[in-house]
């Protein structure tokens, strides 16, 4: 089955600086990765996701970028401000056509930034 | 639009009782519900996936016969918690794929359990 590795598991910037998330997926079938944002007790929220074939895409100051031969996925958020601080969790998940898979979390990312 | 929501968003409930927790996707319509479990600052883990109209798929590991699910119409799935002990106690979540959608899952806000 799937398994999503995520790293690092906490990181703290300095406002303004960039930050950076990486995750790794094993199963070469995984098509599409979405990255979630989570603020204490509250609910994932989709913040951009990916398809296998695209390498980059871009929302503002957040882009995913996918290396597909790699096999790994990286959460770029430029130009960080205080309330991106959150939880942010990578996930991959394989379509069966016809019989759709089901998302595999990483173990999340706390992102700190700070004033 | 997508939004996905939870009730109760807490309950407390004493040891051996069944609690019932609902998730609704309330402006579309969701063939496949998710329902996950989420420690203090850990991830997502999956439990079961719930088709409309079948058996819900439980991830393995999970009780099937603990933690019931009733997926009974397009924008309504129900989890069960059966016999619930302390060690139930925790965060859960679930989420919806939009019907026509093959990908993007939208979560409801999440029901704190308690069991005392």
């Amino acid at each position: 089955g799937e398994n999503v590795e995520q790293h690092p598991s906490t990181l703290s910037v300095q406002e303004g600086d960039s930050a950076v998330i990486k995750c790794t997926y094993s199963d070469s079938a995984s098509n599409y990765f979405p990255w979630y944002k989570q603020e204490l007790g509250k609910r994932p929220q989709l913040i951009i996701d990916i398809r296998s074939n695209v390498g980059e895409k871009k929302d503002q100051r957040i882009a995913v970028t996918l290396n597909k031969t790699a096999k790994h996925f990286s959460l770029h958020i430029t130009e960080t401000q205080p309330e991106d601080s959150a939880v942010y969790f990578c996930a991959a998940r394989r379509y069966y056509g016809g019989s759709q898979g089901n998302l595999i979390f990483g173990k999340g990312t706390k992102l700190s930034v700070k004033p | 639009g997508a939004v996905v929501s939870q009730h109760p968003s807490r309950v407390i409930c004493k040891s051996g009782t069944s609690v019932k927790i609902e998730c609704r996707s309330l402006d579309f319509q969701a063939t496949t519900m998710f329902w996950y479990r989420q420690f203090p600052k850990k991830s997502l883990m999956l439990m079961a996936t719930s088709n409309e109209g079948s058996k819900a798929t439980y991830e393995q590991g999970v009780e099937k016969d603990k933690f019931l699910i009733n997926h009974a119409s397009l924008t309504l799935s129900t989890l069960t918690v059966t016999s619930a002990h302390p060690e139930d106690s925790s965060f859960y979540i679930c989420s919806a794929r939009r019907v026509g959608s093959s990908d993007e899952q939208y979560f409801g806000p999440g029901t704190r359990l308690t069991v005392t």
